[in-house]
C-alpha cells in the first residue's frame, strides 16, 4: 500500500522564484530525506532531517518536518535553471514518485 | 556510471551467528555510506550513515553493538549482523555517496535469512 505522497507532481516556475515541493508520510518515523535527480543521472543526496528535528537549511534549500502532520516540505530559494530536476523525499517505508521541478530561464 | 557491488548477494545462516556484508563502490570513492534495511513491500529503512574513518550514527531503534559498521576506506563499507536472530532476515542495502557530486547510488541489496 502506498505509504505517502508527493505534490505537487510537476512545478513549473521562472528564474529567481521560489518553489516548495511537500511530502506526506502515514506511518511514524525516524528521518525523512529529500533527493534531487537531474535527467539520466543518479540521486543526490541533498537533506537528512530527523524526527526530532523542525527545519533544516542548506544552502539555498530549506526542509521542514512536521511530524503531528505527517508533512515535509523542501523550499529552493531563488530558483536557477540549474534546479531544474526530479525531487524525492524518502522516509523508513516510503521512497517518494517525486516532483518534477522546471525553473524556465 | 557507478558500480556498487555488494557481497555475499544472499546468504543462509543459524540462529547465533554473525554474518558480514561488503559493499564495494568500483569506480568511484565514497565518503559517505548509507545502509538500510528492505521488509518485504516495503521502502528502504536508513540504519544507519558513516563517513570514512568515523563511527557510524545509528538511526533510532538500530542497535550499533548488532548492526556492526566499518568504512574503512573509500571504496568499500562492511556490514556485520551480530549474532542473527530470524528477525533479523531481510534485506539489506548499501547507498554510498560519491564525494564529488554528493551522488547517492545503491547496492543490488543482500538477502539475508537467519534459521
Amino acid at each position: 500500500s502506498q505509504q505517502g505522497e508527493e505534490d505537487p507532481q510537476a512545478l513549473s516556475i521562472q528564474e529567481g522564484e521560489n518553489a516548495t515541493m511537500n511530502c506526506s508520510y502515514k506511518t511514524s518515523i525516524n528521518n525523512l530525506q529529500w533527493y534531487r535527480q537531474n535527467s539520466g543521472r543518479g540521486l543526490v543526496h541533498l537533506i537528512l532531517i530527523r524526527s526530532n528535528e523542525r527545519e533544516k537549511h542548506s544552502g539555498r534549500l530549506r526542509v521542514t518536518l512536521d511530524t503531528s502532520k505527517k508533512s515535509s516540505s523542501l523550499l529552493i530559494t531563488a530558483s536557477r535553471a540549474a534546479d531544474t530536476a526530479s525531487y524525492f523525499c524518502a522516509t523508513d517505508y516510503y521512497f517518494g514518485t517525486g516532483t518534477s521541478l522546471t525553473v524556465i530561464p | 556510471g557507478a558500480v556498487v557491488s555488494q557481497h555475499p548477494s544472499w546468504v543462509i545462516c543459524k540462529s547465533g551467528t554473525s554474518v558480514k556484508i561488503e559493499c564495494r563502490s568500483l569506480d568511484f570513492q565514497a565518503t559517505t555510506m548509507f545502509w538500510y534495511r528492505q521488509f518485504p513491500k516495503q521502502s528502504l529503512m536508513l540504519m544507519a550513515t558513516s563517513n570514512e574513518g568515523s563511527k557510524a550514527t545509528y538511526e533510532q531503534g538500530v542497535e550499533k553493538d548488532k548492526f556492526l559498521i566499518n568504512h574503512a576506506s573509500l571504496t568499500l563499507s562492511t556490514l556485520t549482523v551480530t549474532s542473527a536472530h530470524p528477525e533479523d532476515s531481510s534485506f539489506y542495502i548499501c547507498g554510498p555517496q560519491s564525494g564529488v557530486y554528493n551522488e547517492q547510488f545503491f547496492g543490488p541489496g543482500t538477502r539475508l535469512t537467519v534459521l
